[in-house]
């Protein structure tokens, strides 16, 4: 069966440290991967996704940038962080039917991100 | 540009039905979803519909699609006091990539 890892859970960090959070995924080949940001109290927001192996395409400019160094490990990073950066970083995944991308994602359990 | 609405708070009694709505503005997204995240973890998808269906049920969970207004509803039945949670309802950024455009999440309440 698929399943998606996320780490670390909870991370406090200060204000102009890097940041790296991990995802991978296990019993599938080829996905498509996410990164969501989720702000308190508001929605999700699509922050990056990956089609394959060194390709991620960024939805909105921002502080953070993403990397996929292997099929299955997707990862989101900054140089610098920023009050702002602090939310629930979500990984996602997303299920082919044939050629057919859809809509029907796999969340990981989440990186709660706290900017002091 | 798109967009998708969903009231922020619903309040109902354990056994009540619940009934949590959502307008969107993207009319050619192929399938419409819902997503449902418990305290401190990530979403799972409860349930999808294809955009030429107007229901679609799946034993406690009743979808209602209203293409022409772009309204869509999730109905929960006797509902529980495990069904508290946020309710996401999203739609298709772009076809066949998987993006997807959510709502801001419906906070559902579960008084027993």
């Amino acid at each position: 069966s698929q399943t998606i890892h996320q780490w670390p859970a909870t991370l406090v960090q200060p204000v102009g440290s890097p940041l790296s959070l991990e995802c991978t995924v296990e019993g599938t080949s080829n996905p498509n991967l996410y990164w969501y940001r989720q702000a308190a109290g508001r929605g999700l927001q699509l922050l990056f996704y990956s089609v394959g192996i060194g390709q991620i395409s960024s939805e909105v400019p921002q502080n953070l940038s993403a990397s996929r160094p292997q099929d299955r490990q997707f990862i989101l990073s900054s140089k610098k962080l920023l009050l702002s950066d602090s939310g629930f970083y979500l990984c996602a995944w997303s299920v082919h039917r044939g050629s057919i991308v859809t809509g029907e994602l796999f969340f990981g359990e989440g990186s709660r991100l706290t900017v002091l | 540009g798109e967009d998708v609405e969903q009231s922020l708070f619903l309040s109902v009694r354990e056994g009540d039905s619940s009934v949590i709505n959502c307008t969107y503005t993207d009319s050619s997204s192929t399938y419409l979803y819902w997503y449902k995240q418990e305290p401190g973890a990530g979403l799972q998808l409860l349930t999808y519909i294809f955009s030429n269906m107007d229901m679609k049920q799946d034993q406690r969970l009743t979808v209602l699609l209203n293409k022409k207004d772009k309204h869509l509803s999730l109905r929960i039945a006797d509902t529980q006091t495990g069904d508290s949670a946020i309710y996401f309802c999203a739609e298709e950024g772009s076809s066949n990539t998987g993006k997807l455009i959510f709502g801001q999440g419906t906070t559902l309440q579960v008084k027993p």
